[in-house]
Protein backbone atom coordinates (compact mmCIF):
# COMPACT_ATOMS: atom_id res chain seq x y z
CA UNK A 1 0.00 0.00 0.00
CA UNK A 2 1.22 3.26 -0.36
CA UNK A 3 1.59 5.81 1.98
CA UNK A 4 3.11 9.33 2.05
CA UNK A 5 4.98 9.92 5.38
CA UNK A 6 4.73 14.39 6.64
CA UNK A 7 5.76 15.08 10.03
CA UNK A 8 2.88 16.93 11.19
CA UNK A 9 4.85 20.40 12.18
CA UNK A 10 7.97 22.56 11.90
CA UNK A 11 8.73 25.93 12.34
CA UNK A 12 11.76 28.29 11.45
CA UNK A 13 12.17 32.04 11.84
CA UNK A 14 10.89 34.69 9.45
CA UNK A 15 13.71 35.41 6.85
CA UNK A 16 15.13 32.02 7.01
CA UNK A 17 14.56 28.29 4.79
CA UNK A 18 12.84 25.48 5.89
CA UNK A 19 12.74 21.84 4.33
CA UNK A 20 9.54 19.84 4.51
CA UNK A 21 9.98 16.52 3.89
CA UNK A 22 7.44 13.92 2.26
CA UNK A 23 8.54 9.98 2.40
CA UNK A 24 7.18 8.02 0.05
CA UNK A 25 6.67 3.88 1.72
CA UNK A 26 8.89 1.78 0.34
CA UNK A 27 9.07 0.34 -3.30
CA UNK A 28 7.64 3.47 -4.65
CA UNK A 29 10.56 5.81 -5.41
CA UNK A 30 9.77 6.50 -8.97
CA UNK A 31 6.14 8.03 -7.71
CA UNK A 32 5.46 11.84 -8.86
CA UNK A 33 4.18 13.80 -5.75
CA UNK A 34 2.94 17.17 -5.65
CA UNK A 35 3.13 20.06 -2.77
CA UNK A 36 -0.08 21.81 -2.19
CA UNK A 37 -0.59 24.67 0.55
CA UNK A 38 -3.58 25.43 2.63
CA UNK A 39 -3.66 28.62 4.27
CA UNK A 40 -5.98 29.14 7.35
CA UNK A 41 -9.66 29.13 6.31
CA UNK A 42 -8.50 29.10 2.33
CA UNK A 43 -8.65 26.28 -0.11
CA UNK A 44 -5.51 24.13 -0.92
CA UNK A 45 -3.24 25.74 -3.59
CA UNK A 46 -0.87 23.73 -6.02
CA UNK A 47 2.50 24.73 -5.74
CA UNK A 48 4.83 22.19 -7.08
CA UNK A 49 5.02 18.60 -9.08
CA UNK A 50 8.13 16.64 -8.23
CA UNK A 51 8.68 13.41 -10.79
CA UNK A 52 10.48 10.66 -10.20
CA UNK A 53 13.32 11.73 -13.01
CA UNK A 54 14.12 14.73 -11.25
CA UNK A 55 11.60 17.06 -13.30
CA UNK A 56 9.55 19.86 -11.53
CA UNK A 57 6.66 21.62 -12.91
CA UNK A 58 5.21 25.16 -10.56
CA UNK A 59 1.97 26.19 -10.13
CA UNK A 60 1.36 29.69 -11.83
CA UNK A 61 2.53 32.64 -10.08
CA UNK A 62 4.50 30.24 -7.30
CA UNK A 63 7.39 32.29 -6.16
CA UNK A 64 10.82 31.36 -6.82
CA UNK A 65 11.47 30.86 -2.68
CA UNK A 66 9.33 27.51 -3.22
CA UNK A 67 11.33 24.94 -4.82
CA UNK A 68 11.37 20.86 -4.52
CA UNK A 69 14.13 18.16 -4.76
CA UNK A 70 13.61 14.46 -4.75
CA UNK A 71 16.07 11.44 -3.52
CA UNK A 72 15.27 8.09 -3.51
CA UNK A 73 12.05 7.80 -1.57
CA UNK A 74 11.96 11.47 -0.57
CA UNK A 75 10.62 14.41 -1.85
CA UNK A 76 11.19 17.42 -0.49
CA UNK A 77 9.76 21.24 -0.89
CA UNK A 78 12.13 24.06 0.23
CA UNK A 79 11.10 27.22 1.24
CA UNK A 80 13.32 30.33 1.37
CA UNK A 81 13.13 33.68 2.63
CA UNK A 82 10.30 32.85 4.89
CA UNK A 83 7.15 35.38 5.01
CA UNK A 84 4.39 35.40 7.54
CA UNK A 85 2.11 34.35 4.65
CA UNK A 86 4.02 31.06 4.69
CA UNK A 87 2.50 30.47 7.97
CA UNK A 88 0.14 27.31 6.55
CA UNK A 89 -0.40 23.73 6.37
CA UNK A 90 1.63 22.06 3.61
CA UNK A 91 0.10 18.82 2.07
CA UNK A 92 2.52 16.09 -0.29
CA UNK A 93 -0.42 14.02 -2.58
CA UNK A 94 0.77 11.42 -5.37
CA UNK A 95 -1.67 9.03 -7.72
CA UNK A 96 -2.46 5.92 -7.36
CA UNK A 97 -5.53 4.67 -9.04
CA UNK A 98 -7.02 7.99 -6.75
CA UNK A 99 -5.08 10.73 -4.84
CA UNK A 100 -2.93 9.60 -2.00
CA UNK A 101 -2.34 12.75 0.17
CA UNK A 102 0.24 12.82 3.44
CA UNK A 103 -0.86 13.78 6.95
CA UNK A 104 0.13 17.55 6.30
CA UNK A 105 2.75 19.47 7.96
CA UNK A 106 1.88 22.56 9.35
CA UNK A 107 4.17 24.87 9.23
CA UNK A 108 4.86 27.99 11.84
CA UNK A 109 7.05 30.99 11.02
CA UNK A 110 8.51 32.38 14.60
CA UNK B 1 -7.02 32.08 -15.36
CA UNK B 2 -7.94 28.84 -14.26
CA UNK B 3 -10.95 28.75 -11.79
CA UNK B 4 -13.18 25.78 -10.68
CA UNK B 5 -16.39 26.94 -8.62
CA UNK B 6 -18.14 24.61 -6.48
CA UNK B 7 -21.62 25.07 -5.54
CA UNK B 8 -24.70 22.83 -3.92
CA UNK B 9 -23.16 22.28 -0.74
CA UNK B 10 -25.63 22.73 2.74
CA UNK B 11 -27.30 20.91 5.51
CA UNK B 12 -29.06 17.55 4.93
CA UNK B 13 -29.98 14.76 7.61
CA UNK B 14 -28.43 11.88 7.92
CA UNK B 15 -29.57 9.57 5.52
CA UNK B 16 -30.53 12.19 2.85
CA UNK B 17 -28.95 13.10 -0.39
CA UNK B 18 -27.30 15.80 -2.35
CA UNK B 19 -25.46 17.10 -5.61
CA UNK B 20 -22.64 19.10 -5.83
CA UNK B 21 -21.83 20.55 -8.55
CA UNK B 22 -18.28 22.42 -10.37
CA UNK B 23 -18.50 24.57 -12.75
CA UNK B 24 -14.81 25.12 -14.86
CA UNK B 25 -13.17 27.83 -16.76
CA UNK B 26 -10.10 29.13 -18.33
CA UNK B 27 -8.48 25.90 -19.46
CA UNK B 28 -9.77 22.70 -21.83
CA UNK B 29 -12.25 21.06 -19.42
CA UNK B 30 -12.55 18.09 -21.44
CA UNK B 31 -9.28 17.33 -21.42
CA UNK B 32 -8.63 17.07 -17.94
CA UNK B 33 -9.30 14.41 -15.62
CA UNK B 34 -11.09 15.43 -12.41
CA UNK B 35 -11.21 14.39 -8.78
CA UNK B 36 -13.50 15.41 -6.07
CA UNK B 37 -11.37 15.96 -2.56
CA UNK B 38 -12.78 16.62 1.05
CA UNK B 39 -11.84 17.99 4.52
CA UNK B 40 -13.47 17.17 7.84
CA UNK B 41 -13.50 19.87 10.64
CA UNK B 42 -9.64 20.18 11.75
CA UNK B 43 -8.52 17.23 9.45
CA UNK B 44 -6.39 16.38 6.80
CA UNK B 45 -7.24 16.19 2.92
CA UNK B 46 -9.10 12.81 1.59
CA UNK B 47 -9.48 11.68 -1.79
CA UNK B 48 -13.34 10.63 -2.84
CA UNK B 49 -13.44 9.98 -6.69
CA UNK B 50 -11.72 10.20 -10.04
CA UNK B 51 -13.16 10.51 -13.47
CA UNK B 52 -10.70 10.67 -16.61
CA UNK B 53 -11.48 13.21 -19.48
CA UNK B 54 -13.62 11.04 -21.18
CA UNK B 55 -15.26 9.30 -18.48
CA UNK B 56 -14.07 5.85 -19.40
CA UNK B 57 -12.30 5.60 -16.15
CA UNK B 58 -13.97 6.19 -12.73
CA UNK B 59 -12.14 5.38 -9.30
CA UNK B 60 -13.99 5.98 -5.86
CA UNK B 61 -12.35 5.43 -2.21
CA UNK B 62 -13.60 2.80 -0.20
CA UNK B 63 -15.03 5.25 2.35
CA UNK B 64 -18.04 6.51 -0.29
CA UNK B 65 -18.42 3.47 -2.62
CA UNK B 66 -21.86 2.73 -3.38
CA UNK B 67 -23.08 6.21 -1.95
CA UNK B 68 -21.59 8.81 -4.48
CA UNK B 69 -21.45 9.10 -8.27
CA UNK B 70 -18.91 11.38 -10.47
CA UNK B 71 -19.97 12.37 -13.27
CA UNK B 72 -19.21 15.11 -15.71
CA UNK B 73 -20.30 17.00 -18.91
CA UNK B 74 -17.77 18.41 -21.23
CA UNK B 75 -20.14 20.13 -23.06
CA UNK B 76 -20.74 22.33 -19.72
CA UNK B 77 -17.29 22.20 -18.45
CA UNK B 78 -18.93 20.97 -15.28
CA UNK B 79 -18.63 17.91 -12.77
CA UNK B 80 -21.00 16.54 -10.56
CA UNK B 81 -20.84 14.53 -7.21
CA UNK B 82 -24.16 12.79 -6.39
CA UNK B 83 -24.35 12.10 -2.66
CA UNK B 84 -26.62 9.71 -0.92
CA UNK B 85 -27.08 7.72 1.91
CA UNK B 86 -25.62 10.50 3.74
CA UNK B 87 -23.63 10.08 7.15
CA UNK B 88 -22.84 12.95 10.08
CA UNK B 89 -18.98 11.76 9.27
CA UNK B 90 -19.66 12.91 5.99
CA UNK B 91 -19.19 16.45 7.17
CA UNK B 92 -16.54 18.14 5.58
CA UNK B 93 -15.47 21.03 2.94
CA UNK B 94 -15.59 19.25 -0.63
CA UNK B 95 -13.42 20.45 -3.47
CA UNK B 96 -13.07 19.26 -6.95
CA UNK B 97 -9.76 19.62 -8.10
CA UNK B 98 -7.32 18.13 -11.18
CA UNK B 99 -5.51 15.30 -10.60
CA UNK B 100 -2.23 17.17 -9.87
CA UNK B 101 -2.92 20.90 -9.79
CA UNK B 102 -6.16 22.90 -10.08
CA UNK B 103 -8.46 23.87 -6.67
CA UNK B 104 -11.57 25.46 -6.63
CA UNK B 105 -13.15 27.58 -3.50
CA UNK B 106 -14.81 24.20 -1.89
CA UNK B 107 -18.54 23.92 -0.48
CA UNK B 108 -19.72 23.07 2.80
CA UNK B 109 -22.06 20.03 3.49
CA UNK B 110 -23.04 19.36 7.02
CA UNK B 111 -24.76 16.07 7.94
CA UNK B 112 -26.91 16.44 11.19
CA UNK B 113 -30.29 15.09 12.48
Amino acid sequence: QLVLTQSPSASASLGASVKLTCTLSSGHSNKDIAWHQQRPDEAPRFLIKLNGDGSHRKGDGIPDRFSGSSSGTERSLTISSLQSEDEADYYCQTWDNGKVFGGGTRLTVL
Amino acid sequence: EVQLVESGGGSVQPGGSLTLSCTASGFTFSAYSMNWVRQAPGKGLEWLAYISSRTNTIYYADSVKGRFTISRDNGKNSLSLEMNSLRVDDTAVYYCAGTWDYWGQGTVVTVSS
